[in-house]
């Protein structure tokens, strides 16, 4: 079957770094997507893997591996307004998404 | 603004009833996607239209049912609500069929069953 696992929840404090792991079996792989969701509001894109390494944007980077199924997304010098729901999913051979359950990353001060 | 436009934002009905939620696509987007998310829960995927067909169907009950006009708009309508079917409901909208290049979403209609 296919399947992505992520983390239910993560804890961290401001400004310091956190790292949401993703690992996936899906039938085909086309990309990995990170998206981040505030309580109530819609997702919004953060990044887009489809080739192995780490990409990198601003305070966020993003890591893949596809021989491990795996990604992971890096948050630094995290602020309060981070807090929120990070999902992963991933474009599986028939180029529809397959997304996780979502990863709730709560900061505190 | 994403440029995904969905309405109504907020919806209260009582069961048994039927609601007609609609998505206006980002402007050029041709694909719509609709989704349903629960308290707490992770996305469900519930049906894609690519310029007017039917492209691909996850996990949509049988009492709910969607379509994309010629203008590029779209609407799910759900019939003979139950209280289990209170949640947020999320449009999204991408260039192509393929979901490799992204999603676009609306803010969501939350739906009340009463």
């Amino acid at each position: 079957g296919q399947n992505i696992d992520q983390p239910t929840e993560m804890t961290a404090t401001e400004g310091a770094i956190v790292q949401i792991n993703c690992t996936y079996q899906t039938s085909g792989f086309n990309g990995l997507f990170w998206y981040q969701q505030h309580a109530g509001e819609a997702p919004t894109f953060l990044s887009y893997n489809v080739l192995d390494g780490l990409e990198e944007k601003g305070r966020f980077s993003s890591f893949l591996s596809r021989s491990k199924g795996y990604s992971y997304l890096l948050l630094k010098e995290l602020q309060m307004k981070d807090s929120a729901s990070y999902l992963c999913a991933v474009t599986g051979s028939n180029y529809q998404l397959i997304w996780g359950a979502g990863t709730k990353l709560i900061i505190k001060p | 603004d994403s440029g995904v436009t969905q309405t109504p934002k907020h919806l209260i009905t009582a069961t048994g009833q039927r609601v007609t939620l609609r998505c206006s696509p980002r402007s050029g987007d041709l694909s719509v996607y609709w989704y349903q998310q629960s308290l707490d829960q992770g996305l469900q995927f519930l049906i894609q239209y690519y310029n007017g067909e039917e492209r691909a169907k996850g996990n949509i009950l049988e009492r709910f049912s969607a379509q994309q006009f010629p203008d590029l708009h779209s609407e799910l309508n759900l019939s003979s609500l139950e209280l289990g079917d209170s949640a947020l409901y999320f449009c999204a909208s991408s260039v192509v069929a393929r979901a490799n290049y992204g999603y676009t979403f609306g803010s969501g209609t939350r739906l009340t069953v009463v």
